[in-house]
């Protein structure tokens, strides 16, 4: 089971701003970081520690947190952005924890 | 530039034990920080940790898994085997080697992922 909560299904239309979130209580301590992953692909990592966005990931892909929530926001969502998205973190003991995955549909 | 490949069987027969290979290139396994593990993936499903195995040989495991799994690394070869005993139908998926680069990090990041080895389980 994931110890990191996530919506199972979120769509936006296409240009619009969507935000994905990712709940545990792991996220009080500290950050989430955030996997895009199209089928038959694996997972890409999109953002990672507070707010950082790996070499060739569009700006237009942010996070931040607040309390127990981590979220990724996608601003100007496009037709390539339509995937599974994963949140991941770590607990006190070093472990990695993740979630359930969240399936976007641009519309 | 960092890279996984996973190798092993691509068929095995229920309570059989599964052994895959990650073999890299990149990076170190004996650089401070440094981890290297197994995530599973069945078909249409969510990916699923399995365990990570650390520069100083630290082993973390799926406690749900624990029992079945072992993780070793061979500095030499640069590769790291994870084992999965007793495999059974449901254990069919696609398993990924992937590189962890900081253990001390805020946020338990995953940095690279292998390209992933689909794994059926079937008489």
């Amino acid at each position: 089971s994931s110890e990191l909560t996530q919506d199972p299904a979120v769509s936006v239309a296409l240009g619009q701003t969507v935000r994905i979130t990712c709940q545990g209580d792991s996220l009080r301590s500290y950050y989430a970081s955030w996997y895009q992953q199209k089928p038959g692909q694996a997972p890409v990592v999109v953002i990672y520690g507070k707010n950082n966005r790996p070499s060739g990931i569009p700006d237009r892909f942010s996070a931040s947190s607040s309390g127990n929530t981590g979220s990724l926001t996608i601003t100007g969502a496009q037709a390539e952005d339509e995937a599974d998205y994963y949140c991941n973190s770590r607990d006190s003991s070093g472990n990695v924890v993740f979630g359930g995955g969240t399936k976007l549909t641009v519309l | 530039q960092i890279t996984l490949k996973e190798s092993g069987p691509i068929l095995v027969k229920p309570t059989q034990t599964l052994t895959l290979t990650c073999t890299f290139s990149g990076f170190s396994l004996t650089t401070r920080g440094v981890g290297v593990g197994w995530f599973r993936q069945p078909p249409g499903q969510a990916l699923e940790w399995l365990t990570l195995i650390y520069w100083d040989n630290d082993r973390r495991y799926s406690p749900s898994l624990r029992s079945r799994l072992t993780i070793s690394k061979d500095i030499s070869k640069n590769q790291v085997v994870l084992t999965v005993a007793n495999m059974d139908p449901v254990d069919t998926g696609t398993f990924y080697c992937v590189y962890r680069s900081n253990y001390y990090d805020n946020s338990g990041t995953i940095d690279s992922w292998g390209q992933g080895i689909l794994v059926t389980v079937s008489s």
